[in-house]
């Protein structure tokens, strides 16, 4: 049984860029949610994905955007990088029901010059 | 606003002993989830233990226990015989059904031989 995927392991990008970043979910699980861990911090929730829609954000500007296809695999684009997204990018997926227990993919390395 | 606050930036053990890893959570929810993840040098983070909010008898996973006092918000994790692979970033993390995950700052545990 596979777990959660992501792709790329590491990417490297200059400021004004844009990004794609991708993530493959648990089998079974329809629901994933981004997360953003900067250097020595815990992780900042991006949005959720559920039925291909997003069912809640964080506190992210709107350069940060998404996508859920009907495989449930999923999608992060952030437009206009700046220096701040230089940080390390967790996918985490989950059955859609009350079992609340999120399951986290390697992550993504993005490093902004 | 949901806050998880983890007070120990570092802890450190001697192989084989116990030591006890503190969290406290702020929320007026009723129903929810806690959840101590393990973050290793690879950064992949890794589910330790999961507990729901409703049950009064405290979660175990072999060597890894908590002691949940609901009244207090507080949530602390055991881990016995503690192990070298047990270095890692603790990450105590807060959640209601089908929502985000809200992770507090976390500790780094040493385990010395």
């Amino acid at each position: 049984d596979a777990g959660v995927t992501q792709s790329p392991t590491h990417l490297i990008k200059t400021r004004g860029q844009q990004v794609t970043l991708r993530c493959s979910p648990k089998s079974g699980h329809d629901t994933v949610s981004w997360y953003q861990q900067a250097l020595g911090q815990g992780p900042q929730f991006i949005f959720q994905y559920y039925e291909e829609e997003e069912r809640q954000r964080g506190n992210f500007p709107d350069r940060f955007s998404g996508h859920q296809f009907p495989n449930y695999s999923s999608e992060l684009n952030v437009n206009a990088l700046l220096l701040g997204d230089s940080a390390l990018y967790l996918c985490a997926s989950s059955p859609g029901d009350r079992v609340a227990t999120q399951y986290f993919g390697p992550g993504t390395r993005l490093t902004v010059l | 606003a949901q806050t998880v606050t983890q007070s120990q930036p570092e802890m450190s053990v001697q192989e084989a002993e116990t030591v006890t890893l503190s969290c406290t959570y702020d929320t007026s929810e009723s129903d929810y989830y806690l959840f101590w993840y393990k973050q290793p040098p690879s950064r992949q983070m890794i589910l330790v233990i999961r507990q729901e909010a409703y049950k009064q008898q405290n979660a175990t996973e072999n060597r890894f226990s908590v002691n949940f006092q609901k009244a207090a918000k507080s949530f602390s994790l055991k881990i016995s015989d503690s192990q070298l692979g047990d270095a890692a970033m603790y990450f105590c993390a807060w959640e209601t059904s089908g929502s985000r995950l809200t992770f507090g700052e976390g500790t780094q545990l040493t385990v010395n031989p």
